[in-house]
């Protein structure tokens, strides 16, 4: 059974730091893993996706990065803002027709 | 391009009743996935649909159920209520099920 934790649980920086956000998951055997953010009381927002096959993705300030063997993801945020200030995810497809497990989150404080 | 909808957004209901939730899937993409998500149990994957047919189904019990129509719409169902139902209810749509998912705003259910 895949189990994913992130580790801390909460985390708070001033502004303008650079910051990397933990993933780790016990089955290295996955199909893709994608990162998410979510807003109180909202839904999700997908921020990248990574297939198995690949080591990093990158959309803006925002760099995902995947190490199957020893089963950890980070999601680094370069020059934060207050509005970066959510809770974010990863959630990891074991196989191409399975359902994603998601971690438990890291709640991210961005302080002015 | 419109995002995923869901409706209603908010909902309240007492105890053994029934309650019928909506999602409309972002236009041509044919996996809808249903959670739940509690501040206890973080997101919990409910079941996937895929052009009509349940592809994969979490652990919950034989009350929640669900179904997809033709035009990617899904409905998710959940029979006598019970207070532990309450919980944010997220629905995601995405082209193949293996892809990027999008998730909507959510429906908040409350059961009293």
């Amino acid at each position: 059974k895949q189990e994913v934790t992130q580790i801390p649980a909460a985390l708070s920086v001033p502004e303008g730091e650079n910051l990397v956000l933990n993933c780790s998951f016990t089955d290295s055997a996955i199909y893709n893993l994608q990162w998410f953010r979510q807003d109180p009381g909202k839904g999700l927002t997908s921020l990248l996706l990574i297939q198995s096959s690949q080591r990093e993705q990158t959309s803006g300030r925002l760099n995902a990065s995947l190490d199957k063997s020893s089963g950890r993801s980070t999601l680094y945020i370069a020059a934060s803002q207050p509005g970066d200030s959510a809770t974010y995810l990863c959630a990891v497809r074991r196989g191409g027709n399975e359902k994603l497990t998601f971690g438990t989150g890291t709640r991210l404080t961005i302080i002015p | 391009k419109a995002g995923v909808t869901q409706t209603p957004r908010y909902l309240i209901k007492t105890r053994g009743q029934q309650v019928t939730l909506s999602c409309s899937p972002i236009s041509g993409h044919r996996s809808v996935s249903w959670y739940q998500q509690t501040p206890g149990q973080g997101l919990q994957f409910l079941f996937e649909y895929f052009s009509e047919t349940q592809r994969n189904k979490g652990n919950f019990p034989g009350r929640f159920s669900g179904r997809q129509f033709s035009n990617s719409r899904s409905e998710m169902n959940v029979s006598t209520l019970e207070l532990g139902d309450s919980a944010l209810y997220l629905c995601a749509s995405s082209y193949q099920g293996t892809d990027t998912q999008y998730f909507g705003p959510g429906t908040r259910l409350t059961v009293l």
